[in-house]
């Protein structure tokens, strides 16, 4: 599979690869993490969320890495395929009732 | 996009005309947020409302305006003084989670153009 070590706005794979996108956040009280897929045109859609008590979390597919120590977030995507093609997005939280700090996205493209 | 509608889904202002962009959810959230996205660029926050009749100023909330009379609905207004409103807007809605960690949700957005 392949991966990026820092955050780069775009990551291209063949289908079937496994990819890793990476973001890292910005404040160390941060405590809960989102990762969101953004297609072209649409809203943000939920992909999986990670607790800061957690260092990974798996979903269908979908596995998300934590890293407190150095600040550092990822999201693993088994088998892409062509319809992950978006935008992908992490966000940060310190706690309810303040707004989510988004990362800059990263766009996957798949190939056939 | 879950419960959560946008309309339109296009708009088009004219110089000097304020505009107001629909936000409705039927998913009882108590908190609802608006973020402005440029192209290629991140979401930035510009308004949002933890509660009916409230509401607290984002990162760029100079020339727009909001509303919270109903727990369903948070119309944001893009006002003349809004010298560059050509944007996608999106409207997200919260719940609160257990442990006090909020997940939001998304709409489908708004894209405003100007004539």
């Amino acid at each position: 599979g392949e991966s990026v070590g820092l955050h780069l706005p775009t990551l291209s794979v063949q289908e079937g690869d496994n990819s890793i996108i990476n973001c890292a956040y910005s404040n160390s009280a941060s405590d809960y993490f989102i990762w969101y897929k953004q297609e072209s045109g649409k809203g943000p859609q939920f992909i999986i969320d990670i607790r800061s008590n957690m260092d990974k979390r798996q979903g269908q597919r979908v596995t998300v890495l934590l890293n407190k120590t150095v600040k550092h977030l990822s999201l693993q995507i088994a088998a892409t395929q062509p319809g992950d093609s978006a935008v992908y997005f992490c966000a940060e939280n310190m706690w309810a009732g303040t707004a989510l700090i988004f990362g800059k996205g990263t766009t996957l493209s798949v190939s056939s | 996009d879950g419960g959560i509608t946008q309309s339109p889904k296009y708009l088009f202002r004219k110089e000097g005309q304020n505009v107001t962009l629909s936000c409705e959810q039927n998913l009882n959230h108590d908190a609802m947020y608006w973020y402005r996205q440029d192209p290629g660029q991140g979401l930035r926050l510009i308004y949002y409302s933890q509660i009916v009749n409230d509401f607290q100023k984002g990162d760029i909330a100079e020339g727009y305006s909001v509303s919270r009379e109903k727990k369903e609905s948070f119309p944001l207004t893009v006002t003349s003084a809004q010298k560059n409103p050509t944007a996608f807007y999106l409207c997200a809605s919260s719940i609160i989670l257990p442990g006090n960690q909020e997940t939001q949700y998304f709409g489908p957005g708004t894209r405003l153009l100007v004539l």
